[in-house]
């Protein structure tokens, strides 16, 4: 059973236009992460969530903590092709490793 | 440029070789760790070193061995393995047991794609 649960898997859209990817699970988390990875790197932290119902904005990246603290998403408002890449959750064991979800895939094109 | 940094970046090898990935960070950090990333598979967390002690080990096969001689140096030393092994290979490295487990903001280098034949 998958811990993080990351929908859709891919995405294809056209430039302006707005998405919205999720993070589910049936746990309850202390914090939560995303990150993206283009293509031939490493993932890079977007952001870290940690209160219920918490919102954080990053230009045009919106993220939100589920108030139950089991899910979270992200809304992208007016999509540019510099967004394309997999957009990961990850969220902390009991140690200090991370757990992620598979990713949404994210294609933009111009 | 994270701070990380992984060589090769790309590694071919046959069943029967030895080769060695290599990992440096150049933040400070306490922890290091490596992932594996296969298609169609989340992010597999391999090994962690905390101030060069192995604290997991996520039940890797053992043609796996990894080795931390320093805080700033992670190296995956691999031996007669798989096709299915082939995948991209992914170090990490976060302040560590410092802070609360889990806290951490872990970085990650590039990768290293590997190729098993």
């Amino acid at each position: 059973t998958q811990l993080l649960e990351q929908s859709p898997q891919f995405l294809s859209i056209q430039e302006g236009e707005n998405l919205t990817v999720y993070c589910n699970s049936s746990s309850v988390f202390s914090s939560l992460q995303w990150y993206r990875q283009e293509p031939g790197e490493g993932p890079v932290l977007l952001v870290t969530v940690v209160t219920g119902g918490e919102v954080k904005k990053l230009k045009r990246l919106t993220f939100q903590f589920g108030d139950a603290r089991k899910d979270s998403s992200l809304h992208i408002t007016a999509a540019q092709p510099g967004d394309t890449g997999l957009y990961l959750c990850a969220v902390s064991n009991s140690g200090y490793a991370l757990n992620f979800g598979k990713g949404t895939s994210l294609l933009v094109t111009p | 440029e994270t701070g990380v940094t992984q060589t090769p970046r790309h590694l071919v090898m046959g069943m029967t070789n030895k080769k060695s990935l290599k990992c440096e960070q150049h933040l400070g950090h306490n922890a290091m760790y490596w992932y594996k990333q296969s298609a169609k598979k989340p992010l597999e967390l391999m090994f962690v070193y905390n101030f060069k002690e192995q604290t997991e080990n996520n039940s890797v096969p053992s043609r796996f061995s990894p080795e931390c001689p320093n805080s700033s140096h992670l190296f995956l030393h691999l031996h007669t393995l798989q096709p299915e092994d082939s995948a991209l290979y992914l170090c990490a490295s976060s302040q560590g047991s410092s802070g609360e487990p889990g806290a951490d903001t872990q970085y990650f280098g590039p990768g290293t794609r590997l190729t098993v034949l």
